[in-house]
Order: C-alpha cells, then sequence, then structure tokens
C-alpha cells in the first residue's frame, strides 16, 4: 500500500529564511509525487508535481528515488506562503492519490 | 468556469440524522473523490469513482454511502450521522485517478 510520511505537522520560519518541507513516501510502483497546498479561505490545490520538474511560485521539489523522498524547497520564505501544504502519492497509471497529513507552513515576519 | 462545486457549505446534523453531500464538477473529468480532512489527519479517502458507473471504498468508507450519478455528479450519504463524523468534506475530481485533482471548497459539517 502507498503512504506518505509528512513528520512535521507545524514548520515556523523567519521571512527571507530557507523553507524544506519533508515529505517520504512508500509505493509499490512507478511513483507520481505532488505538492498540493491550501491557502487561508481558499480550495485545496495543485502546487507543483515532480513529472513536470519545474518551480512554482519559487518552491521546487526533487524526487530522491534512493531515499524515497519529494521534499518541498524554497531558498527565501514570503509571508505568503503560510499555508498548509500536503504531499501526495500515486502509484501511477490509474491508481488513486495518497495524502500525507500536512505540515503547517507559517511565515513570521 | 466553476470546477468542482460542492453543498452544503456548512450543515449541523444531530445524531442519527442522514443527509446527502452533492458534488458536481464541469470539467468533463472521469474520476471524482470524497475526502474528508481532520486536524492531525490529514486528507484521508472515503470513497472514490474512477469512472462512471463504478466507485470503490477509500480508507475510511464506514458510515458512508455515495452514488455516481452521471459523469458530473458524485454524491456522499450519510444514513445516520455521529459525532465521529464531523470533519469537513472535500470533493474532488481529476481526469482520471492518479493524475491532477481538483478540489472543491469543503462542506463544514457538525454533528451533534
Amino acid at each position: 500500500a502507498q503512504r506518505v510520511t509528512q513528520p512535521e505537522k507545524l514548520l515556523s520560519v523567519f521571512k527571507g529564511a530557507p523553507v524544506e518541507l519533508k515529505c517520504n513516501y512508500s509505493y509499490s510502483g512507478s511513483p507520481e509525487l505532488f505538492w498540493y497546498v491550501q491557502y487561508s479561505r481558499q480550495r485545496l490545490q495543485l502546487l507543483l508535481r515532480h513529472i513536470s520538474r519545474e518551480s512554482i511560485k519559487g518552491f521546487t521539489a526533487d524526487l530522491n528515488k534512493g531515499e524515497t523522498s519529494f521534499h518541498l524547497k524554497k531558498p527565501f520564505a514570503q509571508e505568503e506562503d503560510s499555508a498548509m501544504y500536503y504531499c501526495a502519492v500515486s502509484s501511477g497509471g490509474y491508481q488513486k492519490v495518497t495524502f500525507g497529513i500536512g505540515t503547517k507552513l507559517q511565515v513570521i515576519p | 468556469n466553476a470546477g468542482v462545486t460542492q453543498t452544503p457549505k456548512f450543515q449541523v446534523l444531530k445524531t442519527g440524522q442522514s443527509m446527502t453531500l452533492q458534488c458536481a464538477q464541469d470539467m468533463n473529468h472521469n474520476s471524482m473523490y470524497w475526502y474528508r480532512q481532520d486536524p492531525g489527519m490529514g486528507l484521508r479517502l472515503i470513497y472514490y469513482s474512477a469512472s462512471e458507473g463504478t466507485t470503490d471504498k477509500g480508507e475510511v468508507p464506514n458510515g458512508y454511502n455515495v452514488s455516481r450519478l452521471n459523469k458530473r455528479e458524485f454524491s456522499l450519504r450519510l444514513e445516520s450521522a455521529a459525532p465521529s463524523q464531523t470533519s469537513v468534506y472535500f470533493c474532488a475530481s481529476s481526469a482520471s485517478t492518479g493524475n491532477t485533482i481538483y478540489f472543491g471548497e469543503g462542506s463544514w459539517l457538525t454533528v451533534v
């Protein structure tokens, strides 16, 4: 069964500091990894997915198959980054997506 | 473009009452989902429908039933509500399972 672990429920950083939101996964096939974000009073939405290899709002995430990790990083945190972040995994094809418990990022001005 | 819409947004139920959460998507997606979101538990899949005419249990299906009425609509029914079902419920859809998921705004349900 696929599983996602986000070890930190809350991560507080100062504005301008680097951010790393951790995500580890277990899977039974070729994984597809996602980061979803939920800003205050907004619906949950896709931030990025590993197959796109793109940077969204300054965030990047690299899939490390050896460590089974997909950590989300940003070099300089901004106040508007404060939100709930969910890592998610799918074993590809027509498999359903499994979400982690989420990490609340709090950027302190 | 409305995307995924779900109703009602807020509901208070008494223990034992029944209710149905409605969901519709206008993106011609094949797959639809119902999740619940609880503090410290993240998003947990209740039921999903990979395509029209099929439904499958997720992680926490007990106490719920679903109906994929057509390609657009996927409803979630609580037959006999319990306080443990107090939660925020999200409907979602995707082109197919495993693809990017698009979420509704959520339904806040309180069972007293």
